[in-house]
């Protein structure tokens, strides 16, 4: 079964510090999703990684993906109160069958951003 | 836009209790999924539904069933409530039309069994 793994769980940080959310997993994927969660929200997709090298970025936070270490970081730059949710990794495998669909997720990263 | 809606976004019920939970989503999506979040345990699968009439079970299936009739709603039985159901529960959809297949979540119900 696919695990995946993030650290920290939790980070606290102050505005306009930068930090990076590590997403490990543990078997070959092709795709890996990054999530937000507010407070008592539902989860928004942030970025979709397909590749080995893959780089995206929105704003303040930056994603990228390592399939050979099986490694995703999530990458905050000078943050901002508003950055303030919960993030989550997920993975996703294959490329046929019923479970085509399914992802894998972590068990997120609270994030607090304070003045 | 696409639209995950679930019937209640907050729900009430005694234990022993049969509880439906719906969702329906507006975008021909093939895939479909039901997920409980509960503090420090992340997401976990449930059951989920490729088509209608097809299901598979997640990671957490025991005291759960599900229903896919029709390819827009996808519901989740609680055949007889227990407490340990309290929890949030959160539909997603997805479509397998090209390779980023993102899943699209609800806003979620918030379920209390007393």
């Amino acid at each position: 079964e696919l695990k995946v793994e993030q650290n920290p769980l939790f980070l606290s940080m102050q505005e306009g510090k930068n930090y990076t959310i590590y997403c490990n997993y543990s078997t070959t994927s092709d795709r890996l999703y990054w999530y937000r969660q507010d407070p008592g929200k539902s989860l928004e997709s942030l970025f979709v990684l397909l590749s080995n090298g893959a780089v995206k970025q929105e704003g303040r936070l930056m994603a990228s993906l390592d399939t050979k270490a099986r490694l995703s970081t999530l990458h905050i730059t000078a943050a901002v109160h508003d950055l303030s949710a919960t993030y989550f990794c997920a993975v996703g495998r294959g490329r046929r069958g019923s479970t085509l669909g399914r992802l894998y997720f972590g068990r997120g990263t609270q994030l607090t951003v304070w003045p | 836009d696409v639209k995950v809606t679930q019937s209640s976004r907050y729900l009430v019920k005694r234990t022993g209790e049969k509880v439906f939970l719906e969702c329906v989503q507006d975008m021909d999506h093939e895939n479909m999924f039901w997920y409980r979040q509960d503090p420090g345990l992340g997401l976990r699968l449930i059951y989920f539904s490729y088509d209608v009439k097809m299901k598979e079970k997640g990671d957490i299936p025991e005291g759960y069933s599900v229903s896919r009739e029709k390819k827009e709603r996808f519901s989740l039985i609680l055949e007889s409530a227990s407490t340990n159901q309290t929890s949030m529960y959160l539909c997603a959809s997805s479509y397998i039309r090209n390779v980023q297949e993102t899943q699209y979540f609800g806003p979620g119900t918030r379920l209390l069994v007393l």
